[in-house]
């Protein structure tokens, strides 16, 4: 089956970095998906990862090792508004999204 | 560039009545339309996958006949709750997929239904 598999929920704090992390099974792979999302809004994307490597964006990276079948989201200085869910999603050999249950963020100052 | 948008983004209907939400592709043709449904605290479940001038694709446990999906152009997607009830209360989310992108899904910005 297909599976995305990412924390719940974590804290950090303010200025700070943190680390997001997310597997993957699909049937087939097409590349990966961040997308983040606050409460009561639609996700907004974030990356695209389809090659193994660090992709870096502004205070944002996002890493991928596909033998791993592995991905994470790198978030630096940290603001209070980064609070937010971030989504994994993981697009198999139909060019599908299968989506992870989202990571929620808590920054505390 | 890539533009979704959502009608109504809030609506609250009576038990029994049917409600009626537009998915619109602004500046680009969107092929591929999916629908969302999204509980409190929850994350993103697919309701059903759209391709302009087929019939939907719907995930398993999804009721075609309560959840009427057309596509009748590149542009634009509804969703109609048939016979609503209180637990379909939710955030309705649609996303776009067009001809020239990745994968991305190009999402609008979501629509609260309140059935009371």
């Amino acid at each position: 089956g297909q599976n995305i598999d990412q924390p719940t929920e974590m804290t950090a704090t303010e200025g700070a970095i943190v680390q997001i992390n997310c597997t993957y099974q699909t049937s087939g792979f097409n590349g990966l998906f961040w997308y983040q999302q606050h409460a009561g809004e639609a996700p907004t994307f974030l990356s695209y990862n389809v090659l193994d490597g660090l992709e870096e964006k502004g205070r944002f990276s996002s890493f991928l090792s596909r033998s791993k079948g592995y991905s994470y989201l790198l978030l630096k200085e940290l603001q209070m508004k980064d609070s937010a869910s971030y989504l994994c999603a993981g697009v198999d050999s139909n060019y599908q999204l299968i989506w992870g249950a989202g990571t929620k963020l808590i920054i505390k100052p | 560039g890539a533009v979704v948008s959502q009608h109504p983004s809030r609506v609250i209907c009576k038990s029994g009545t049917s409600v009626k939400i537009e998915c619109r592709s602004l500046d680009f043709q969107a092929t591929t339309m999916f629908w969302y449904r999204q509980f409190p605290k929850q994350s993103l479940m697919l309701m059903a996958t759209s391709n302009e001038g087929s019939k939907a694709t719907y995930e398993q446990g999804v009721e075609k006949d309560k959840f009427l999906i057309n596509h009748a152009s590149l542009t634009l997607s509804t969703l109609t709750v048939t016979s609503a009830h209180p637990e379909d209360s939710s955030f309705y989310i649609c996303s776009a997929r067009g001809l020239l992108s990745s994968y991305e899904q190009y999402f609008g910005p979501g629509t609260r239904l309140t059935v009371t």
